[in-house]
């Protein structure tokens, strides 16, 4: 059964740091990762899908990469912003239709 | 932009009651999710659905049962509610036989007394 685990549980940086999420799973025999982000009361906003095939994807300030043999994927967030608060979630795509979440990286971006 | 509406962010219901969420999304997706989310378990998937009619248990659905009549919308029934169903849900959907991207509704926090 496919296991995922975020570290840190929580971190607190001042603004304009970068930063590094890490994501890691049991078993490497995915379709695909997402990370998410979610502000406290709300829903989950999709940032970025890697495909099984890629190793990394960007948008803006972030970067995602992946090492499937590994079982572990990354989050970097350049210059981080006090808008950038929120915990971010990983999720792994098995080959069916759900995802396995991670428990999240509660991030604090001081001003 | 799709766009995955549940029907109540607040709803307090009491333990006993027959209790629906209810979930549309507009972008024709097949497949749709309900996920609960608690402090330290992070998301479960409680039921999804690949298409009309069609429903698969996921890791939590004991207490649960779940209805798709239209492709649009997917409800989630609490047959007894119970305070251990107390929880913040979320629905979700995606196109397409495999995972792809997951799109979140702005969840339903239900609270069971």
């Amino acid at each position: 059964k496919q296991e995922v685990t975020q570290i840190p549980a929580a971190l607190s940086v001042p603004e304009g740091e970068n930063l590094v999420l890490n994501c890691s799973f049991t078993d490497s025999a995915i379709y695909n990762l997402q990370w998410f982000r979610q502000d406290p009361g709300k829903g989950l906003t999709s940032l970025l899908l890697i495909q099984s095939s890629q190793r990394e994807q960007t948008s803006g300030r972030l970067n995602a990469s992946l090492d499937k043999s590994s079982g572990r994927s990354t989050l970097y967030i350049a210059a981080s912003q006090p808008g950038d608060s929120a915990t971010y979630l990983c999720a792994v795509g098995n080959y069916g239709q759900n995802f396995v979440f991670g428990p999240g990286t509660r991030l604090s971006v001081l001003p | 932009d799709v766009k995955v509406t549940q029907s109540s962010r607040y709803l307090v219901k009491r333990t006993g009651e027959k209790v629906f969420l209810e979930c549309v999304q507009d972008m024709d997706h097949e497949n749709m999710f309900w996920y609960r989310q608690d402090p330290g378990l992070g998301l479960r998937l409680i039921y999804f659905s690949y298409d009309v009619k069609m429903k698969e248990k996921g890791d939590i659905p004991e207490g649960y049962s779940v209805s798709r009549e239209k492709k649009e919308r997917f409800s989630l029934i609490l047959e007894s509610a119970s305070t251990n169903q107390t929880s913040m849900y979320l629905c979700a959907s995606s196109l397409g036989s495999r995972a792809q991207p997951q799109h979140f509704g702005d969840g339903t926090r239900l609270s069971i007394l």
